[in-house]
């Protein structure tokens, strides 16, 4: 099984709706999660970190399920801007220095 | 924010030349640098995680004698693939972490796009 797996979509959103995916895990020792936004042919840049009260920034939401071990991102109110490649990000073991990534949710905003 | 400069941002090559990139942290201390490698439609692939002033740890099936890494100062780390192949055409990224505690996110350079022919 795969460290970290996430739907590669696309995932085509109408302008303005709520569109939301998740990122599964396969440790459940993992401690740090990550969202990242990716452009096309771009370096990944840092959305959020998920905490395990879940966080909010803006427009998006992040949550932690443990039990299910997945983590989840949530963009409300959809803009033609949020087109992008939303990868997560996980430790794959407690101790380990380094982040496992996932292929990253496609997401295109639909006008 | 954190700003981290990756150079080149590209690179066109003959089969069988070395190339260095660079990665540098412009505005905080990159106690531990990552390198990765992404093909087309695929996941980030760790390479080697550097710390400064140490030797690179390489993950498994990365060649360190292809791939030599330097973590020679707290702002910079460069990566040299020697005698590229047209195999190791691909998206190279550096990321840098100021400290070696994993809840701290990584920041990543903007990439250099390797075509080696």
């Amino acid at each position: 099984r795969k460290e970290v797996e996430q739907d590669p979509g696309p995932f085509n959103v109408p302008e303005g709706a709520t569109v939301a995916f998740n990122c599964t895990y396969s440790n459940s020792a993992s401690q740090s999660f990550f969202w990242y936004r990716q452009d096309c042919r771009k370096e990944p840049k840092l959305l959020m970190s998920v905490y395990s009260s879940g966080n909010e920034d803006g427009r998006f939401t992040a949550q932690l399920n443990r039990a299910s071990q997945y983590i989840s991102l949530l963009i409300r109110d959809s803009k033609l801007s949020d087109s992008a490649t939303y990868l997560c990000a996980v430790n794959p073991y407690y101790g380990n220095n380094r982040l496992a990534f996932g292929k990253g949710n496609q997401v295109v905003v639909i006008p | 924010g954190a700003v981290v400069s990756q150079h080149p941002s590209w690179v066109i090559c003959k089969s069988g030349t070395s190339v260095k990139i660079e990665c540098r942290s412009l505005d905080f201390q990159a106690t531990t640098m990552f390198w990765y490698r992404q093909f087309p439609k695929q996941s980030l692939m760790l390479m080697a995680t550097s710390n400064e002033g140490s030797k690179a740890t390489y993950e498994q099936g990365v060649e360190k004698d292809k791939f030599l890494i330097n973590h020679a100062s707290l702002t910079l780390s460069t990566l040299t693939v020697t005698s590229a192949h047209p195999e190791d055409s691909s998206f190279y990224i550096c990321s840098a972490r100021n400290g070696r505690r994993v809840e701290q996110p990584q920041h990543f350079g903007d990439g250099t796009r390797l075509s080696i022919l």
